[in-house]
């Protein structure tokens, strides 16, 4: 199975900050990454495919990069809204696996 | 705009089987670009991929090796539905459990509410 491993797993940030977490694969996993975030009470949101495509309807202050084992979620100028935890994972072959997550808190 | 709507028991022994369902409407789940996932989540395993359905010109599943030897997933094309069987559950099955749907490399895009499924005697 290919591991995810997400840093940090938590952090504190204020409204406006630029806010960036990383996750990394195992192995290779070409461009195949995805980003979600998931608000307590409920089902992941899927924000970003493929690395770097952003999801409709997803605020483009949300952006991804990254290629083959290493990758990055950014954040550019966070909402309150966006107070959460996110996680990254791998659809480069099965089982699809998740990263342990990195909480977004409240400064 | 496609919607799953999950049901099902939250309350489950210890040795039965866990019976789960998921109702997809604005998709069809014999769709053959996509694939229909359940997926869990427990603060001791995070989120672990179960298993999928998916028709391409035929129906195939995929399973997790972690629950192979327990799982079935069913597509019902007559509901538009899949559900999810789990045997011989243990108190580590205990978990919010997620119909979903997958599309190749663009991610896991829709997610049913979640059921809270606690195996307890």
């Amino acid at each position: 199975d290919i591991q995810m491993t997400q840093s940090p797993s938590s952090l504190s940030a204020s409204v406006g900050d630029r806010v960036t977490i990383t996750c990394r694969a195992s192995q290779s996993i070409s461009r195949s990454l995805n980003w979600y975030q998931q608000k307590p009470g409920k089902a992941p949101k899927l924000l970003i495919y493929g690395a770097s495509s952003l999801q409709s309807g997803v605020p483009s202050r949300f952006s991804g990069s990254g290629s083959g084992t290493d990758f990055t979620l950014t954040i550019s100028s966070l909402q309150p809204e966006d107070f959460a935890t996110y996680y990254c994972q791998q659809s480069y072959s099965l089982p699809l696996t998740f990263g342990g997550g990195t909480k977004v808190e409240i400064k | 705009q496609v919607q799953l709507q999950q049901s099902g028991p939250g309350l489950v022994k210890p040795s039965q089987t866990l019976s789960l369902t998921c109702a997809i409407s604005g998709d069809s789940v014999s769709g053959n670009s996509v694939a229909w996932n359940w997926i869990r989540q427990s603060p001791s395993r995070g989120l672990e991929w179960l298993g999928r359905t998916y028709y391409r010109s035929k129906w195939y599943n995929d399973y997790a090796v972690s629950v192979k030897s327990r799982i079935t997933l069913n597509p019902d094309t007559s509901k538009n539905q899949f559900s999810l069987q789990l045997n011989s559950v243990t108190p580590e099955d205990t978990a919010v459990y997620y119909c979903a749907r997958s599309g190749g490399t663009s991610g896991v895009d829709y997610w049913g509410q979640g059921t809270l499924v606690t195996v307890s005697s």
